[in-house]
């Protein structure tokens, strides 16, 4: 079971490009590397998913080097709206190989 | 499609007292998981289903938490008796029967027991 090492928080202001690194050293062959955002009062709620080299999507980007042991969360000028935390997991869904906890997740501040 | 739904939204018990959380994923899906987030920490998988059939229970406090799917759609989630350090917020998820499909959570159940 692959762990998750992210940064406990970070601060950007308003219209800043936003990188959150994970490493993820433990990595198995069949793991996804998945990326979460939390509000309060609210449930995670699914951002980003790659296997290797670079995906996005409407709103983020996904770097994975090729060993795959760091990815990096890229979101382009953040706003007010983007202040959440940011979960990394690794994990296979369905296969056997479930996250059984979160980390603790990345505090993202964005100052006006 | 329409989102996982959980209710109730708040629930506020005794100790001892016992209460029942209910979910309904999104139509589809397969598997379905119930997380318990305490405050400032991230999710922790309590149960995980495959239909109506348990997959990992091994993070289930199983003297006092139970949870069943018995038709294989919606699921409830039962603390008897409820302790102080069960306050968090539970969480149902949902995924496609699919290797590689990302979670889909509901906005959870706040429970207080005082």
């Amino acid at each position: 079971l692959a762990k998750t090492t992210q940064p406990i928080s970070m601060d950007s202001y308003e219209g800043q490009e936003v990188n959150i690194t994970c490493s993820h050293n433990n990595i198995a062959t069949n793991d996804y590397i998945t990326w979460y955002q939390q509000f309060p009062s609210q449930g995670p709620r699914f951002i980003i998913q790659g296997y290797k080299t670079k995906v996005t999507n409407e709103v983020a980007s996904l770097f994975i080097p090729a060993d795959r042991k760091s990815s990096t969360l890229s979101l382009p000028r953040v706003s007010l709206s983007d202040t959440a935390v940011y979960y990394c997991l690794v994990g296979a869904w369905n296969s056997g190989n479930t996250p059984l906890v979160f980390g603790k997740g990345t505090r993202l501040s964005v100052i006006a | 499609e329409a989102g996982v739904a959980q209710s109730p939204r708040y629930k506020i018990i005794e100790k001892r007292q016992s209460v029942a959380f209910w979910c309904n994923p999104i139509s589809g899906h397969a598997t379905l998981y119930w997380y318990q987030q305490i405050l400032g920490q991230g999710p922790k998988l309590l149960i995980q289903f495959q239909n109506n059939g348990v997959v990992d229970d091994s993070q289930l406090p199983k003297d006092r938490f139970s949870a069943e799917r018995l038709k294989g759609v919606d699921s409830t989630l039962k603390i008897q008796p409820a302790k102080l350090e069960d306050s968090a917020v539970y969480l149902c998820a949902s995924t496609r029967n699919q290797e590689g499909s990302p979670l889909h959570f509901g906005n959870g159940t706040r429970l207080t027991v005082t």
